[in-house]
């Protein structure tokens, strides 16, 4: 089945460390995207990608890193620097980036930081 | 001022209740979407149209492009209807809405 996934579903991490989210489609989406959602909150895009081995940054990309060295694959890494990283995390892609393209979303990943 | 707002924030229902959730828009817009979110946090894509009415079962969407607004009708809702529902609208970015938050009593 065609699909977006991402793993884990929950992750807990100690105030410091780097950690990675994994965003993995088998869609032959050109674009990707990483949102992050907290209470009462829309979605605040972070990183986007529209093509391999090119990303942009979003409206809250401090603190976040990505790579987009497969079409398949688009990780971002949570920094020690991102000063509020417990959030729910969701990554998408969509067909173009175009912008009238329907997106896709993964299950998401809720991120603790203890 | 956020690009997308709806309303109402929190909606409870009976079962069987018609229900309406809005959405205005400020910005211009090439499509607008209707997102479903369940409690475990994924998100599903319920519609996306630029114009007139789209209907799916139970679920209705309709737009006003010269309003810039949007709804989404429930009928006979039900349960497992109850879900967080997301206006979101693409224009050169996709701008989300706060959700809704839809609980339907049996």
């Amino acid at each position: 089945d065609g699909g977006i996934t991402q793993s884990p579903k929950y992750l807990f991490r100690k105030e410091g460390q780097n950690v990675t989210l994994s965003c993995e489609q088998n869609l032959n989406h050109d674009a990707m995207y990483w949102y992050r959602q907290d209470p009462g909150q829309g979605l605040r895009l972070i990183y986007y990608s529209q093509i391999v081995n090119d990303f942009q940054k979003g409206d809250i990309a401090e603190g976040y890193s990505v790579s987009r060295e497969k079409k398949e694959s688009f990780p971002l890494t949570v920094t020690s620097a991102q000063k509020n990283p417990t959030a729910f995390y969701l990554c998408a892609s969509s067909k173009t980036s175009g912008n009238v393209n329907e997106q896709f979303f993964g299950p998401g990943t809720r991120l603790t930081v203890l | 001022k956020n690009e997308v707002e709806q309303s109402p924030q929190n909606l409870t229902a009976q079962e069987g209740e018609f229900i309406t959730i809005n959405c205005s828009y400020s910005v211009g817009i090439s499509a607008l979407h209707w997102l479903q979110q369940h409690p475990g946090g994924g998100i599903v894509s319920l519609f996306m149209l630029s114009s007139g009415k789209k209907k799916h079962g139970r679920l209705i969407a309709t737009i006003n492009i010269q309003e810039k607004h949007s709804s989404l009708h429930i009928t006979a809702s039900h349960p497992r209807d109850s879900a967080v529902y997301i206006c979101a609208a693409t224009g050169n970015q996709f701008y989300f809405g706060t959700g809704t938050s839809l609980t339907v009593i049996p």
